[in-house]
């Protein structure tokens, strides 16, 4: 167990619905990622935040959105959803968000869409 | 932009074969490389890592990874695999674009060790 835990496990949903993502990092850890994992484009890192504040972006379309919370849980929103969302999304967390740090990833949430 | 190389999407072995999974990179400046691993129904988690000094990195589990800058390469290794080993392997290296940093991953090499 890593420490991280993402809600729900699994979600399915239909094209065109809205679906949010929730991460809680590790105690302790002030940053957050996420990540999508797809068969065909392997794993591909999406938002940091840091503290509140988004830090770096990565290859997120603008259909998909974030925050992170005072209280540093982190949410992933996908909206207009299509059938090549479909994937697993990652959420990871580490203590102060340079990649010195060691990421500590949560379990994921397996998300269809029909 | 930054791209990570795993010349072999599926690897099978015996117990007590030696392991080598292939990682390559494209940026030439000063990187940092990972190797996670990600055992069946686990997370994601770090096997080891790379920043600088001593290229010839020990992680856990008796896995080790080399660093060779001349060939762009963060070759991970073990000299004799056990059926535990069977798991996904993922090479990852950071970028630096426009004054922040991501993680570049691979697309992964599962490993089967039959017993």
């Amino acid at each position: 167990d890593s420490g991280v835990t993402q809600t729900p496990k699994h979600l399915i949903t239909a094209t065109g619905q809205r679906v949010t993502l929730r991460c809680s990092p590790r105690s302790g850890d002030l940053s957050v990622y996420w990540y999508q994992q797809s068969l065909d484009q392997g794993l591909q890192f999406l938002i940091q935040y840091y503290n509140g504040e988004e830090r770096a972006k990565g290859n997120i379309l603008e259909r998909f959105s974030a925050q992170q919370f005072p209280d540093l849980h982190s949410e992933l929103n996908l909206s207009s959803l299509e059938l090549g969302d479909s994937a697993l999304y990652f959420c990871a967390s580490s203590v102060e968000g340079h990649y010195t740090d060691t990421q500590y990833f949560g379990p994921g949430t397996r998300l269809t869409v029909l | 932009a930054q791209s990570v190389s795993q010349h072999n999407h599926h690897v099978i072995l015996s117990e007590a074969a030696s392991l080598e999974l292939g990682c390559n990179y494209s940026y030439g400046g000063t990187v940092n490389l990972f190797w996670y691993v990600q055992y069946p129904g686990q997370h994601l988690q770090l096997l080891l890592k790379y920043f600088s000094g001593d290229p010839l990195v020990k992680g856990i589990k008796g896995f080790e990874a080399e660093f060779i800058k001349s060939k762009f390469s963060f070759n991970l290794r073990k000299p004799s695999v056990q059926w535990s080993d069977t798991a996904e392997y993922f090479c990852a290296v950071n970028e630096i674009q426009g004054g922040s940093e991501k993680l570049v991953f691979g697309k992964g090499t599962k490993l089967t060790v039959n017993p």
